[in-house]
Order: C-alpha cells, then structure tokens, then sequence
C-alpha cells in the first residue's frame, strides 16, 4: 500500500487559514488523494478528493504537487467546528475498494 | 435524512458471549465496510463486501465475522468477545471506484466486560 506522512498536530486560530500537508512519494499514476476527517466522538467524514488538479469544494480546497508527491488539504477559514483528525488516504490501484487511514493530523483551532 | 445507521449506539456484552452489530444503508451502495477504532488510533478495515462478495483483511481475526444478506444490511458478529475488542465500530458505504467517496455511519461503541 502507498503511504502517506503527516504532521501528528497542528494548531490555528479561528477564521485563519489552515494549510496541512501530507507527503505520498510513493504514489502511483492511478492513486486517488483523499481527504476524510473525524470530528470528536463521530464516523469520518469525506472532504475532498482529486487525481492531478487542484480541486475545490464547499469544505475545502486540494492542491496537489506537479509530481504529485505530496497534497495540502487547505481550509480557508478555520472554525472551532473544524477541530478534528484530519487523514490523507491514497485509493487506486488493486485497493481500489479500500481507504486504508494513516495516522492522521489533529488539528486544534483556538478562539 | 440518515444515511448509514448503526444500531445499537452502544452495546456492551459480556467476554466471550457473541454479539452483533448491525448496519444499514439507504444510499443503494454496492460496496459495504466494517473498521474497528480503538481509543486514539485511526480506523482500521476488518472487511468489505463489494455486492456480496466478502473481502477479509488479512490481519483480521477469526473471532470477526460478517454477513451481508441484502444490499441495505450488513451484519458484524464477534463470536467470543476478549476485553481486546472493546473499540468503537465503524460501517461505511461507498459506489466502487477510486473516485467515489465512503460515507461512515456514527459508530457503535462496544465494552466488554
């Protein structure tokens, strides 16, 4: 399975913007980047996914290196209510079905 | 509008009696999964059914298993429940492909005592 390497914790202030990385070197041309992240005492949820271009949708923003390397999950105002473990998941390959989650980062966001 | 439900929130059951966990979805997805989260640690994938085929982990215990006898329902049975497997459990559901996303249900935390 392809890895992926994230910070343990990272920390923002409301309304600021939270860039967070994640390294995948070992991507192959058929991985997808995912985005899920768990709110305290809930299931994952989906935020964002995409394949060579930066994507944007209602939660977020993914951009993804030319080589494809590494992705930055960017949340462009932090709220309280965006607190939570944040993962980058890669899906392709004979995984297809699966997402197989990392380690995750913890985001803080501080009033 | 709920999506992927879990039933019961929170069970708990006593070591080594079988208990089930339940799961049902009105998405109509093909693909169904269990995870199991222990306390600080990410989800980790137990099994998955894609329609009714069943892919099992490899490092998934043989105290797990599961049933899937529609497409809305998907069952977790653990037969003989170790104070190991006290964790929350995780359903999922998600179309196939790479593209598509899974979307989690709120969990059941199981105790056993």
């Amino acid at each position: 399975d392809a890895k992926t390497t994230q910070p343990n914790s990272m920390e923002s202030n409301e309304e600021e913007p939270v860039h967070l990385p994640c390294n995948h070197s070992t991507i192959s041309g058929t991985d997808y980047i995912h985005w899920y992240r768990q709110l305290p005492s809930q299931g994952p949820e989906y935020v964002i996914h995409g394949l060579t271009s930066n994507v944007n949708n209602r939660m977020a923003s993914l951009a993804i290196a030319e080589d494809r390397k590494s992705s930055t999950l960017i949340l462009h105002r932090a709220t309280l209510r965006d607190a939570a473990v944040y993962y980058c998941i890669l899906r392709g390959g004979y995984n297809t079905d699966k997402l197989i989650f990392g380690t995750g980062t913890r985001l803080q966001v501080f009033p | 509008d709920a999506m992927v439900i879990q039933n019961p929130r929170y069970q708990v059951t006593q070591f080594g009696k079988p208990v089930t966990l339940s799961c049902s979805q009105t998405l109509n997805h093909n693909v169904m999964y269990w995870y199991q989260q222990k306390s600080s640690q990410a989800p980790k994938l137990l099994f998955h059914y894609y329609d009714k085929d069943f892919n099992n982990e490899a490092d998934t215990p043989d105290n797990f298993q599961s049933r899937r006898p529609n497409t809305s329902f998907c069952f977790l049975d653990i037969r003989s429940p170790g104070l190991g497997d006290a964790a929350m459990y995780l359903c999922a559901t998600s179309r196939r492909g790479t593209g598509y996303e899974q979307y989690f249900g709120p969990g059941t935390r199981l105790t056993v005592t």
